[in-house]
C-alpha cells in the first residue's frame, strides 16, 4: 500500500526558502502513471493545489505560486521535493505531499506536516 | 483566475439525503475537469470519496455517490450518520496540468 510522508523544518524565517520532502514507499516513483502532488492548507482555509511533478522532469504549478515554487522527484531516493522561496507569514499551512494517477483525481495524501513562517 | 465554488455550510438530518455542489464561477463543470470529492475531518488529512465524477474510492460506502447535476458536479450523501459530520472539499481540473480546489462545505448532521 502507498505511503507517503513529508518531511522538513516546522518553522521558517520571512524571506527564506521552505524545503520540504516526500517519501515514497510501497509504490514506484517512476512509475509511468503516477504523478506527484503538493497540496497545502493554511490554518482554516481552504487547500491550495501547488504544484504536480512526474518522473519524467515534466513540473506543473499553481500560477499564483510558480514564480516562487520548484518540485523536483530524486529517483534514487524515493522522494520528491517542494522549495518555495521568499516566504511570507502567507505561506504558514499544513503542507501535504499526494500521489495522483495520470486521468484521474483520485489522490492519495501523506499525513501533512505544519510549516510557519515566523520570525 | 478561476474559481470554485461551494456551499459554505449545509445541514442534514441524520437518516436523511443532502447534496452538495461544485461549480465554477465562469462556465459548467463536465466530466472533463474529472471532478473529484474530499472528505476532512479536523486535524485529519483529506479522504477521497469520489473521483472522476462518479467512481467510488476503495473501501467508500455506496451511500455517497457522485453526479453532474446542471452544470456543477455534486455529492449525495444518502442516509446521512453522524460521523458524516466534515469539512467536504472538491477539485476540479482545469487542464494543462493544473488542479483548483473549492472553498469547501461544512456539513452538520443534526
Amino acid at each position: 500500500q502507498l505511503q507517503l510522508q513529508e518531511s522538513g523544518p516546522g518553522l521558517v524565517k520571512p524571506s527564506e526558502t521552505l524545503s520540504l520532502t516526500c517519501t515514497v514507499s510501497g509504490g514506484s516513483i517512476n512509475s509511468g502513471t503516477s504523478y506527484w502532488d503538493w497540496i497545502r492548507q493554511p490554518p482554516g482555509k481552504r487547500l491550495e493545489w501547488i504544484g504536480t511533478t512526474h518522473y519524467s522532469g515534466s513540473t506543473y504549478y499553481n500560477p499564483s505560486l510558480k514564480s516562487r515554487v520548484t518540485i523536483s522527484v530524486d529517483m534514487s531516493k524515493s522522494q520528491f521535493s517542494l522549495k518555495l522561496s521568499s516566504v511570507t507569514a502567507a505561506d504558514t499551512a499544513v503542507y501535504y505531499c499526494a500521489r495522483h494517477i495520470g486521468g484521474t483525481g483520485n489522490f492519495s495524501w501523506g499525513q501533512g506536516t505544519l510549516a510557519t513562517v515566523s520570525s | 483566475q478561476t474559481v470554485v465554488t461551494q456551499e459554505p455550510s449545509f445541514s442534514v438530518s441524520p437518516g436523511g439525503t443532502v447534496t452538495l455542489t461544485c461549480g465554477l464561477s465562469s462556465g459548467s463543470v463536465s466530466n472533463s475537469n474529472l471532478p473529484t470529492w474530499y472528505q476532512q475531518t479536523p486535524g485529519q488529512a483529506p479522504r477521497t470519496l469520489i473521483y472522476n465524477t462518479n467512481t467510488r474510492s476503495s473501501g467508500v460506502p455506496d451511500r455517497f455517490s457522485g453526479s453532474i447535476l446542471g452544470n456543477k458536479a455534486a455529492l449525495t450523501i444518502t442516509g446521512a450518520q453522524a460521523d458524516d459530520e466534515s469539512d467536504y472539499y472538491c477539485v476540479l481540473y482545469m487542464g494543462s496540468g493544473l488542479w483548483v480546489f473549492g472553498g469547501g462545505t461544512k456539513l452538520t448532521v443534526l
